[in-house]
Formats: structure tokens, sequence, C-alpha cells
């Protein structure tokens, strides 16, 4: 699976939009981009994932740049409770010994401040 | 709609007794994880197993032992604990079956072991 970097930490007012960078420069054809969070004392919670279009849901954006060799995250209005540590992920598409596992790395811990 | 349910949420063991994690969940997943996560380290994957029936080895499989019960039970089980083994662990579960690979994992909220 590709490598990821993230920065260590951000921070983000209330009520602004989060932008959580990841690189993934070796990313393959075959592998998602995959996003999950850690609130504190909690299980990882998924966000979002895509392969190589932009992706929205009720949570979050996430946009892919056209080399696929990079991604953000974007929070549109964090609150309090978006202050958690981001995990982005790159994950084989199909088959093989690899298949369907996740290997998290150290994440970006982002504090939502009033 | 429980998800995926851990059991104990905490535990205390001396180094060389026995126990086992359990792990059940109700969404009719294919796959099932057990990953445990320390300080500093982030979360790194024991065992999984793919389908009920098969289980395989992750990335930190040693002192471990797992069952796949049935297709919504997947034990961890420690023969002989250790203080090394002390972390917080997380089972998961995904849709994911041999044909499916495009799917999120649901984690649990965790069990705190602790060995003395």
């Amino acid at each position: 699976d590709a490598k990821t970097t993230q920065p260590p930490s951000m921070d983000c007012a209330e009520g602004r939009a989060a932008n959580l960078p990841c690189n993934h420069s070796t990313i393959s054809g075959n592998e998602y981009v995959y996003w999950y969070r850690q609130i504190h004392s909690q299980g990882p919670q998924y966000i979002i994932h895509g392969l190589k279009n932009n992706e929205t849901n009720e949570m979050a954006s996430l946009i892919i740049t056209e080399d696929r060799k990079s991604s953000t995250l974007i929070l549109p209005h964090a609150t309090l409770r978006d202050t958690a540590v981001y995990y982005c992920i790159v994950r084989i598409r199909t088959g093989g010994t690899s298949y369907g596992k996740l290997t998290f790395g150290q994440g970006t811990i982002l504090t939502v401040h009033p | 709609n429980a998800g995926v349910t851990q059991t104990p949420k905490f535990q205390v063991l001396k180094t060389g007794q026995s126990m086992t994690l359990q792990c059940a969940q109700d969404m009719n997943h294919n796959s099932m994880y057990w990953y445990r996560q320390d300080p500093g380290m982030g979360l790194r994957l024991i065992y999984y197993s793919a389908s009920e029936g098969t289980t395989d080895k992750g990335e930190v499989p040693n002192g471990y032992n797992v069952s796949r019960l049935n297709k919504r039970e997947f034990s961890l089980r420690l023969e002989s604990a250790a203080p090394s083994q002390t972390s917080v662990y997380f089972c998961a579960s995904s849709v994911d079956g041999l044909a499916s690979y495009n799917s999120p994992l649901h984690f649990g909220n965790g069990t705190r072991l602790t060995v003395t």
C-alpha cells in the first residue's frame, strides 16, 4: 500500500472550514484514498473515500488532485466536536494478501477552537 | 443499531494470565479485524478474517490467536499475557467479501488492556 504524509497538527476556528492535506505520491491506479478520524477514547470513525473524483457526503468533502498524488479533506463548518485525529489512508482496490487491510499512520491532530 | 460491540471495555491482567477479547457485529459483514493501538504507533493490524471460516495474520500477530466463531463473532485470545501487550484493542468489520473491495471499516470502541 502507498505511504501517506500528513501534517502532525492543525488548528481551525469554530464555524470555519477545516482543510486537511495528505500526500500520497506513490499511490497506484488501483488504490483508494480513505479518511478516518478518531475522537479521544473512541474507535476510528469512517468519514469518506474516493478513487479519483471529488466526493461529498454529509460529513465532509474529499478533493483529489488530477494526478492523484495528494488529496484534501474539507470539513465545511468545523465544530468543537470535530476535534480529533484525522487519518488519511490508501487502500488497495482488490484482492491479494493485502486485501481489506488499512494501515494507519500517525494522522493529523485537528484542534477546533472557539 | 449496535454496530460493533467489544467486551470487556477494561481489563487488568497479571503477566502469564490468559484472556479472550470478544467482538460481535450486527451488520452482516463478511470481514472482521483486530487492531491494537499504542501511543505514538498508530493502529496496527493483528489478525483479520476475510470471511467466515478464514483467518490470516496481520502486521503484529505474535502472542495472539483468533477464532472466527461465526459470521457475527471474532475473538482475540492472549494465551500468556505480557506487559508488551498492554494496549487498546479495536475490533472492526467491513462488508468486504471476496467479490467486494470498496467498503469502509466500522470500529468498536475498544478494550483497554493493562498487563502488570
